[in-house]
């Protein structure tokens, strides 16, 4: 199956600061990829749809100049977390859509913040 | 959204079959039922979908109500690697996958 992975699987960062995570689709090209946010015993939440070469649409709720979203390639879509605070700390995953075939999910990115 | 119900948490014993039961009663017409499962600290997996009819695939099978309004996600035998949260989502396509709390299944050894 198609393989999407996230880097770095885990960070930590001070408060204040910006950290990116990677997300890449790594055997085939994805035109859409999606970021969702978990919080502990909680469920995904989708919180922004990025397609490749345009602007990122953002879940009500969520600050798109706090999340900033690129997806410059079709296999390579980021997720900054600008000036974190400790309630951003979260496990964030991305998911890449292969044509019209299911969305396949990257292993997770735990980030906390201090 | 369409919503699912699912029941939060179901047991199972090694090598036996699974039920894992969603409802669905206000599914529209044009609503894929799909299936995930996460297994702790990763993230969720394909498991399988369908529309109407059953579906069965190396992982599992789906086996739809004749309304719709209700599938049921088969696992035909449980192991311990199966232990799981699984997720029941409606969408219309791939772009809009929304996650409910879905059933966490225990795999007893």
């Amino acid at each position: 199956g198609a393989v999407v992975s996230q880097h770095p699987s885990w960070v930590i960062c001070k408060s204040g600061t910006s950290v990116k995570i990677e997300c890449r689709s790594l055997d085939f090209q994805a035109t859409t990829m999606f970021w969702y946010r978990q919080f502990p015993k909680q469920s995904l939440m989708l919180m922004a749809t990025s397609n490749e070469g345009s602007k990122a649409t953002y879940e009500q709720g969520v600050e798109k100049d706090k999340f900033l979203i690129n997806h410059a390639s079709l296999t390579l879509s980021t997720l900054t977390v600008t000036s974190a605070h400790p309630e951003d700390s979260s496990f964030y995953i991305c998911s890449a859509l292969q044509g019209r075939d299911e969305q396949y999910f990257g292993p997770g990115t735990r980030l906390t913040v201090t | 959204d369409a919503k699912t119900t699912q029941p939060n948490s179901m047991e199972s014993n090694e090598e036996e079959p699974v039920h894992l039961p969603c409802n669905h009663s206000t599914i529209s017409g044009t609503d894929y039922i799909h299936w995930y499962r996460q297994l702790p600290s990763q993230g969720p997996e394909y498991v399988i979908h369908g529309l109407t009819s059953n579906v069965n695939n190396r992982m599992a099978s789906l086996a739809i109500a004749e309304d719709r309004k209700s599938s049921t996600l088969i696992l035909h035998r449980a192991t311990l690697r199966d232990a799981a949260v699984y997720y029941c989502i409606l969408s219309p396509n791939n772009n809009d996958m929304r996650f409910g709390a879905g059933t966490r299944l225990t795999v007893k050894p």
